[in-house]
């Protein structure tokens, strides 16, 4: 079965400072991987996916994220954070061949001013 | 360009009533998905349907029902709502060739539901 781990359900970084938000998969095959951000009272937004053209996948807003088949992970990083920033933001797998994507459990970023 | 739209935005039911979301898509896209959202729980999928005229339980289906009313359209029923399915509720689509599973899929803005 598909799962997802978003390590952290709460992160905090000051303004200016390196956002790592954290995700591990469970799979055998490498499946897409993708990030959504949701801001406060509304539907999430596609932020990058990876569907096996390049490990490391840019994204909007200045976000980033890079796959490493060896640790299982597709964490999402961003050099310096924006207030603006401020959301929650959730891993998905969508694995090969299927209709679906399995969501962790979100983490909530905060920035600091 | 409006996307997914999802009716009503706000619901407040009483133990016991029926409702029905609706959904609808402008893209064209053959997959059409309803997830809840619950704090703590991430997304989790209720009812999708990979094509018009097909449905298929998600991961929590108890207590709902759906219908692919046309190509556009992917409906969410509750039929005697509980406190449990206090939730937000989501309707999503993709565009979906066979065995392409690293299309996007589009969220609506979602439901706030509140079963009391």
């Amino acid at each position: 079965a598909q799962s997802v781990t978003q390590l952290g359900s709460h992160v905090s970084v000051s303004e200016g400072a390196l956002v790592l938000l954290r995700c591990n998969y469970s799979s055998s095959v490498p499946p897409y991987l993708f990030w959504y951000v949701q801001y406060p009272n509304q539907g999430l937004q596609l932020l990058l996916k990876y569907t096996s053209a390049a490990t490391l996948v840019k994204g909007i807003n200045g976000f980033e994220a890079e796959f490493k088949k060896s640790e299982t992970s597709f964490h999402l990083t961003k050099p310096s954070a924006h207030m603006s920033d401020a959301a929650e933001y959730f891993c998905a797998v969508s694995p090969t061949g299927a209709n679906n994507l399995f969501f962790g459990t979100g983490t909530r970023l905060t920035v600091i001013p | 360009n409006a996307g997914v739209t999802q009716t009503p935005k706000f619901q407040v039911l009483k133990t016991g009533q029926s409702m029905t979301l609706q959904c609808a898509q402008d893209m064209n896209h053959n997959s059409m998905y309803w997830y809840r959202q619950d704090p703590g729980m991430g997304l989790r999928l209720i009812y999708y349907s990979a094509s018009e005229g097909t449905t298929d339980k998600g991961e929590v289906p108890n207590g709902y029902n759906v219908s692919r009313l046309n190509k556009r359209e992917f409906s969410l029923r509750l039929e005697s709502a509980a406190p449990s399915q206090t939730s937000v509720y989501f309707c999503a689509s993709r565009e979906s060739p066979a065995g392409n599973s690293g299309n996007t899929i589009y969220f609506g803005e979602g439901s706030w539901l509140t079963v009391v």
